[in-house]
């Protein structure tokens, strides 16, 4: 199975400062069809998750622009240019690439 | 609107089985691959199933190996439903349960989940 890595797994921010989580794979995820299925998801308190970000660097609709996504082969970044206070909440990355499809173990994003 | 809507969770013995069901509305549910993804409790997420739509060639299922020859997938397009068999159960699959529709496309759904625990 395909290992995801986050880092930190805990990520103290001040508000209006920028913060960054790294995912990192065991193996690369650029599928045969050339697309790399790196997604990222953010999970507020008491919600279900709801992506943020879809193959590697795509924001989904109503996704603040302060969000964005970069990286590839085995390395990929989550970077909120601006933290809010409506951020808070836990961070997950995840590959579809190959099966199974596989998450990271959560980032906390909490406000200092 | 778009909506989810998981049901069928509730308390069940060590060994005993239970039947998860996802109702679709607002989408064309059938051109949608499908997702069981849980969540025990203080965890992170955990993929669980999938199954391919309508469209496919060939129908697909995948499962994780945690609960391979326990759970099926299965779905019904006439009744924009997908569910989730679970037999054999067991502490570790206490979780919520939501269902998702495919990550690899433009969209995505998710619902609000149902919450399954295996206690005696």
């Amino acid at each position: 199975d395909v290992v995801m890595t986050q880092s930190p797994l805990s990520l103290p921010v001040t508000l209006g400062q920028p913060a960054s989580i790294s995912c990192r794979s065991s193996q690369s995820l650029v599928h045969s069809d050339g697309n790399t299925y790196l997604h990222w998801f953010q999970q507020r308190p008491g919600q279900p998750p709801r992506r943020l970000i879809y193959k590697v660097s795509n924001r989904d609709s109503g996704v603040p622009d302060r969000f964005s996504g970069s990286g590839s082969g085995t390395d990929f970044t989550l970077k909120i240019s601006r933290v809010e206070a409506e951020d808070l909440g836990v961070y997950y990355c995840m590959q579809g690439t190959q099966w199974p499809q596989t998450f990271g173990q959560g980032t906390k994003l909490e406000i200092k | 609107e778009v909506q989810l809507v998981e049901s069928g969770g509730g308390l069940v013995q060590p060994g005993g089985s239970l039947r998860l069901s996802c109702a679709a509305s607002g989408f064309t549910f059938s051109t949608y691959n499908m997702n069981w993804v849980r969540q025990a409790p203080g965890r992170g997420l955990e993929w669980v199933a999938f199954i391919t739509s309508a469209a496919a060639t060939v129908s697909t299922v995948y499962y994780a190996e945690s609960v391979k020859g326990r759970f099926t997938i299965s779905r019904d397009n006439a009744k924009n439903s997908l569910y989730l068999q679970m037999n054999s159960l067991r502490a570790d699959d206490t979780a919520v349960y939501y269902c998702a529709t495919t990550f690899r496309s433009s969209s995505n759904f998710w619902g609000q989940g149902t919450l399954v625990t295996v206690s005696s």
